[in-house]
């Protein structure tokens, strides 16, 4: 069936650091790959996605390749801020499933 | 618009009681999710609605009873519910299509009594 494995956290950070969050997946065939970000008392907005192996999803400084060789599809952002504190999810096919999400603190 | 809308944002219920859960869409989505969320854990899927039409039900006790009357909005009926169900209960809408993104609401928490 299909799986995604998430680094645990929480990660803290002092701002400005550099950020990953390893995410691999178990799936059949190609499936497509999100992250989605879940800040305190909200649902979850799409934060990037890739939809082939070799693709690079990006928005507001963050990055995610699709490596099919290693199945995996890890977050990262050069410069972290306080206001990127929340909770990241990777997701696997149209988010019909779940990792089990890292919390992010950042302080100032 | 480009939102999904929860009604209600907070519910409090007796065991006992049938309450609904709904939500609405405006962005022509022709499916529509509903998630089950425990606090600290990532959202489970309970339903998917496909052009209206439920296509996946994830072995949902049957004191949830999703409905879906027109392409915009999408219902949950609770019945006979017990504490453990007391979550955040995300609904979500997207196009039809494999990498199609998912549009979420803000959530309903429910607190069983």
């Amino acid at each position: 069936g299909n799986s995604v494995t998430q680094m645990e956290g929480p990660v803290t950070l002092s701002e400005e650091a550099f950020l990953t969050i390893n995410c691999t997946y178990t799936a059949t065939g190609y499936p497509s790959l999100f992250w989605y970000v879940q800040y305190p008392g909200e649902g979850l907005q799409l934060l990037l996605k890739a939809t082939k192996a070799d693709d690079k999803g990006s928005n507001k400084g963050f990055e995610a390749t699709y490596r099919k060789e290693t199945t995996s599809f890890h977050l990262e952002k050069g410069s972290v801020q306080v206001s990127d504190s929340a909770v990241y999810f990777c997701a696997l096919r149209r988010a019909l499933t779940f990792g089990s999400g890292t919390r992010l603190q950042v302080q100032p | 618009d480009t939102e999904v809308t929860q009604t209600p944002k907070h519910l409090v219920m007796g065991m006992t009681n049938k309450k609904s859960l709904k939500c609405e869409q405006h962005m022509g989505h022709r499916a529509m999710y509903w998630y089950k969320q425990k606090a600290k854990k990532p959202p489970e899927l309970m339903f998917v609605y496909s052009y209206e039409k439920l296509s996946i039900n994830e072995s949902v006790p049957s004191r949830f009873s999703p409905e879906c009357p027109n392409s915009s909005l999408l219902n949950l009926h609770l019945h006979a519910l017990q504490p453990e169900d007391s979550a955040l209960y995300l609904c979500a809408s997207s196009q039809e299509g494999g990498a199609n993104v998912l549009t979420f609401g803000a959530g309903s928490r429910l607190t069983v009594l």
